[in-house]
């Protein structure tokens, strides 16, 4: 499975933009960009999901650099609710039964009031 | 979307017994897995659970430690056996729906296992 790295830990003030960062440089072509996120004492729950172009949803935005190899996860306005573990992984785009959620490490977010 | 139960949700068990622990979803998915949750660490996939035959493990878990039965499209349990301390953890029960061509996750809110 491709590799992504993700800074441990990031810090944000509440109501200000967040840009979570990730690289991945041995995607492969057919690789999605998935990112997940787990509040405390839950399990993880899924954010959004990119191939090649940005994608946006009610939760946050995916910035994907041309060559693929890095990826951005950008909150538009913190609140303490978004303070979680987020984990960037890499899936095949096919839906076959090896086709499975590997986690990294993740990058532990955290709000300040 | 699909609604997860797990049950137990927390447990303290003596060393050398075993726990099985259910996940029950709202709505028949074509995929469950078991994945555990170390103190601190992320998660770690135990098994594939495959409805009708044996489950699929990860390497570093087997069988013996960790028996997984899924009966059916709702339902599975994962057992784990022979409990030492190191065994507590935080289990969690993952779905997926490819039927629909969706390869979004859902997860339960996890069993919090501490082995005494």
């Amino acid at each position: 499975d491709a590799k992504t790295t993700q800074p441990n830990s990031m810090e944000s003030n509440e109501e200000e933009p967040v840009h979570l960062p990730c690289n991945h440089s041995t995607i492969s072509g057919t690789d999605y960009i998935h990112w997940y996120r787990q509040l405390p004492s839950q399990g993880p729950e899924y954010v959004i999901h990119g191939l090649t172009s940005n994608v946006n949803n009610r939760m946050a935005s995916l910035a994907i650099a041309e060559d693929r190899k890095s990826s951005t996860l950008i909150l538009h306005r913190a609140t303490l609710r978004d303070a979680a573990v987020y984990y960037c992984i890499l899936r095949a785009s096919w839906g076959g039964a090896t086709n499975k959620l590997i986690f990294g490490t993740g990058t532990l977010l955290a709000v300040q009031p | 979307s699909a609604v997860i139960s797990q049950k137990p949700s927390r447990d303290i068990c003596q060393r050398g017994t075993s726990l099985t622990i259910q996940c029950q979803v709202d709505s028949q998915v074509t995929m469950m897995f078991w994945y555990r949750q170390q103190p601190g660490q992320s998660l770690t996939l135990i098994a594939t659970a495959n409805q009708g035959s044996e489950a699929t493990y990860e390497s570093g878990f087997v069988i013996d430690k960790f028996p997984i039965s899924r009966p059916n499209l709702t339902f599975s349990t994962l057992t784990v056996s022979n409990m030492s301390p190191e065994d507590s953890s935080i289990y969690l029960c993952s779905v997926e729906d490819r039927a629909g061509g969706s390869t979004e996750a859902f997860f339960g809110q996890g069993t919090r296992l501490t082995v005494v």
